[in-house]
């Protein structure tokens, strides 16, 4: 399976723009790019996902590169709320050895400063 | 609203009890699987299941079984319990298509084997 790799940790401060940076130089031209995020004591939670266009929904963008050896996740105003661990995950496509796994890294914590 | 549900949030448990850890989904999903996650490890697949009385392991599946009977349960067992199983236990259940896999988690159960 194809890995990812991120940030420890980030910081923003609130109001402000959070860009999350995730590489995946090993990604197969068939591999889905999924962001879940885990709020604290809770389960992850879907964020969004993209392959090759950037993607936009009432949570965040997700800007992907040409080559799509890496890409990012956009919060456009981080609130107090939107401090988690977010995770950046490569999944096949359906019907692949891998179908509905989700293997999950060590993600990013992202601490938002009042 | 859909659900994952899992039967204890906290339990405490003896060295060398058998454990069964309970999770029930209401969304009619065909895949379920099992996560524990750990300070410094992230969240690690344990065992899964793509259908009723289907079982597949996943990364760490040693010292666990599992069992799923009914299509909206499945069951984590823990054979003989052991210290190096105190952990956070996630259940979640998904539905795939070609593009997405949408997980949903339940709030998880914290194990403690003493």
């Amino acid at each position: 399976d194809a890995k990812t790799t991120q940030p420890n940790s980030m910081e923003s401060n609130e109001e402000e723009p959070v860009h999350l940076p995730c590489n995946h130089s090993t990604i197969s031209g068939t591999d889905y790019i999924h962001w879940y995020r885990q709020l604290p004591s809770q389960g992850p939670e879907y964020v969004i996902h993209g392959l090759t266009s950037n993607v936009n929904n009432r949570m965040a963008s997700l800007a992907i590169a040409e080559d799509r050896k890496s890409s990012t996740l956009i919060l456009h105003r981080a609130t107090l709320r939107d401090a988690a661990v977010y995770y950046c995950i490569l999944r096949g496509p359906h019907g692949s050895s891998n179908t509905g796994k989700l293997i999950f890294g060590q993600g990013t914590t992202l601490q938002v400063k009042p | 609203d859909v659900k994952v549900t899992q039967s204890s949030r906290y339990l405490v448990k003896r060295t060398g009890e058998k454990v069964f850890l309970e999770c029930v989904q209401d969304m009619d999903h065909e895949n379920m699987f099992w996560y524990r996650q750990d300070p410094g490890l992230g969240l690690r697949l344990i065992y899964f299941s793509y259908d009723v009385k289907m079982k597949e392991k996943g990364d760490i599946p040693e010292g666990y079984s599992v069992s799923r009977e009914k299509k909206e349960r499945f069951s984590l067992i823990l054979e003989s319990a052991s210290t190096n199983q105190t952990s956070m236990y996630l259940c979640a259940s998904s539905l795939c298509t070609a593009q997405l896999c949408g997980y949903t988690f339940g709030s998880g159960t914290r194990l403690t084997v003493v």
